[in-house]
């Protein structure tokens, strides 16, 4: 596709409920970024992969969330058992090349709502 | 701990005025920085970016100075339209191999008529 492609782009969970947000990269797109954005604040990272290997989940908020990216091209989120502060927009970002310092494109995001 | 802040929370400009978005960041190892644009309900939009090595850089009708003494970034924009209103954010890369981009709070830029 053109561009960075999310699904959904609106989920609403039940407290405990687990969800999976999906992330279409920029097809050949090495790199893979999963942000999560707080109403009113700027993106806050939370994982990194090259290719299909996670190399950086040091922002991940907790063991809930899980990310996996099997052939180095489509990546899931998975959030278990979800909680209030989970809300949030989830945004995905590929790039052309595997350094974080270069230009990521963003996708439309996941709002993900948890009541 | 070390953070990129921005200085204004929303700026007001004329239609066809210039405008300057400000942006202060601490982390001195920082060699790249990016300035996204984020309208309501849409992920963020490159607009521009420069490395550690360089002190200006123009694309059309935006420019971004780096003033690494300070440690303070701009993005310039000229003869705002009204589609340039949106939040904008500044972001960096830490450098050494750093993964993902550091955002800041961002800057809610209205484009009056």
């Amino acid at each position: 596709g053109a561009g960075v492609s999310q699904s959904p782009r609106y989920k609403v969970a039940k407290r405990g409920q687990d969800v999976a947000l999906r992330c279409d990269p920029i097809s050949g797109h090495v790199s893979l970024f999963w942000y999560q954005q707080a109403l009113g604040q700027g993106p806050e990272f939370l994982t990194y992969f090259q290719n299909e290997a996670q190399l950086d989940k040091s922002g991940l908020p907790s063991d809930r969330f899980f990310a996996e990216r099997p052939e180095g091209s489509v990546s899931t989120l998975k959030i278990q058992r979800t909680q209030q502060e989970d809300s949030a927009v989830y945004l995905c970002a590929s790039s052309l090349t595997d350094r974080g310092a270069t230009e990521a494109f963003f996708g439309q995001g996941t709002r993900l709502t948890v009541v | 701990g070390e953070s990129v802040g921005l200085h204004l929370p929303t700026l007001s400009v004329q239609e066809g005025d210039n405008s300057i978005i400000n942006c202060a960041y601490s982390n001195s190892a920082s060699d790249y920085f990016i300035w996204y644009k984020q309208e309501s309900g849409k992920g963020p939009q490159f607009i521009i970016d420069i490395r550690s090595n360089m002190d200006k850089r123009q694309g059309q009708r935006v420019t971004v100075l780096l003033n690494k003494t300070v440690k303070h970034l701009s993005l310039q924009i000229a003869a705002t339209q009204p589609g340039d209103s949106a939040v904008y954010f500044c972001a960096e890369n830490a450098g050494g191999g750093a993964d993902g981009l550091t955002f800041g709070k961002g800057t809610h830029l209205i484009i009056q008529p």
